[in-house]
């Protein structure tokens, strides 16, 4: 049973638009949210994250984006820079057991 | 510089037989996970330890086994039982269970 889940696998957008990367979720036991960006053959790194008690935090170029009601987040960047390139996954805790659960990935593509 | 640290990089297995990969933390993180990477499948968790010596399985263990002995040290063992061994595996610590330190993975390959 997949609790979190990222539908897009990829996406491709031009330098200096905007990249909206989607994320939808199952348990409403999930408290915080967090996005981790992958290059091949490397570890994910953390990017933001936002506890449920918001509906936004920003950080430079990446703001996140939760809807509880709809139990969806969004990640997004603006403007986009082909250093973007990479998968990012979307990852959920569970405040009750602490276990981290992770979207899939959307691989993303900033064309110059 | 604080970090974890996986070893090897690419390990190949043949069939049959048990091969364990390293991950080492100095960051005094109380936490470590084991995660194995498919395609399309995301990150899905094997182990985790919260303390020394104590660990438990996550959603795909079998096949798999871990120990504890050292808070640095979450070494995990890919034994002959595991039918499809051919991932790559990421270890992750954590502080306070609010976010993750990933080493930089292992691909591992049976031939």
């Amino acid at each position: 049973d997949q609790q979190v889940k990222q539908n897009s696998p990829s996406l491709s957008v031009q330098e200096g638009r905007i990249s909206i990367l989607n994320c939808d979720y199952t348990n409403s036991m999930f408290d915080y949210f967090l996005w981790y960006k992958k290059y091949p053959a490397e570890g994910p790194t953390f990017l933001i994250s936002i506890s449920s008690i918001k509906d936004k935090n920003e950080d430079g170029r990446f703001t996140v984006f939760l809807n509880k009601s709809a139990k969806h987040l969004s990640l997004h960047i603006v403007p986009s820079q082909p250093g973007d390139s990479a998968v990012y996954f979307c990852a959920a805790i569970d405040g009750e057991d602490n276990d981290m659960r992770f979207g899939a990935g959307t691989r993303l593509t900033v064309k110059p | 510089d604080g970090g974890i640290t996986q070893s090897p990089k690419y390990l190949f297995r043949k069939e049959g037989q048990n091969v364990t990969l390293s991950c080492e933390q100095n960051l005094n993180h109380d936490a470590m996970y084991w995660y194995r990477q498919d395609p399309g499948q995301g990150l899905r968790l094997i182990y985790y330890s919260q303390i020394v010596n104590d660990f438990q399985k996550g959603d795909i263990a079998e096949g798999y086994s871990v120990s504890r002995e050292k808070k640095e040290s979450f070494p995990l063992t890919v034994t002959s039982a595991q039918k499809n061994p051919t991932a790559f595996y990421l270890c992750a610590s954590s502080f306070n269970g609010y976010g993750y330190t990933f080493g930089s993975g292992t691909r591992l390959t049976v031939v």
